[in-house]
């Protein structure tokens, strides 16, 4: 398996969906995950933190299953302007503390 | 606040050129810093990181370098440039210490275009 793997989309759906992605990784003792969106020709943006079982914030959802060593992220209520590119980013398998890896990203549309 | 700073936004250079990269973090003392290029179409490559002044570490083998002259001062190095160099390159920084790999914080890139 690798480290971290995302289904890379895209994507459509219409305004106001609910979408949800998925992502797996290899190392079973991560103890943090996060989830970043990229807009095109941008740089990453820290979208959520997931520490334990996971984390809500607003129309967001991250849940971690460290069981099957999958990640998810939940989006209600899409908006336009949710339309990106969404990373899921893990520890490395016997990497450096502070290292990350980053999945491809798995591509948003949302219309109208 | 802590803020990320790299320049230039866009560099178009010819092929065997030098390349020097800045990048600046403000706010913060002692952070991780990291250098990774994004390929079109393709995800985050992770090139260099550091834990303090000096201290690199290089995560591929390539004609990059990088240097840590200063505490927040991170930059990236070439003596020639390939074609293959072209990229999206992002600097960014996270905070040192806790059994967590802490999240990582981007400047706004350099776009480097290779002719």
């Amino acid at each position: 398996r690798k480290e971290v793997e995302q289904d890379p989309g895209p994507f459509n759906v219409p305004e106001g969906a609910t979408v949800a992605f998925n992502c797996t990784y290899s190392n079973s003792a991560s103890q943090s995950f996060f989830w970043y969106r990229q807009d095109c020709r941008k740089e990453p943006k820290l979208l959520m933190s997931v520490y334990s079982s996971g984390n809500e914030d607003g129309r967001f959802t991250a849940q971690l299953n460290r069981a099957s060593q999958y990640i998810s992220l939940l989006i209600r209520d899409s908006k336009l302007s949710d339309s990106a590119t969404y990373l899921c980013v893990v520890p490395p398998l016997g990497g450096s503390q502070g290292n990350l890896i980053f999945g491809k990203g798995t591509k948003l549309s949302v219309k109208p | 606040s802590q803020t990320i700073h790299q320049w230039p936004a866009t560099l178009v250079q010819p092929v065997g050129s030098p390349l020097s990269l800045e990048c600046t973090v403000e706010g913060t003392s002692n952070p991780n810093l990291y250098w990774y290029r994004q390929a079109a179409g393709r995800g985050l490559q992770l090139l260099f990181y550091s834990v303090g002044i000096g201290q690199i570490s290089s995560e591929v083998p390539q004609n990059l370098s990088a240097s840590r002259p200063q505490d927040r001062q991170f930059i990236l190095s070439s003596k020639k440039l390939l074609l293959s160099d072209s990229g999206f390159y992002l600097c960014a920084w996270s905070q040192l210490g806790g059994l967590a790999n802490n999240e990582q914080f981007f400047g706004p890139g350099t776009r480097l275009t290779v002719l």
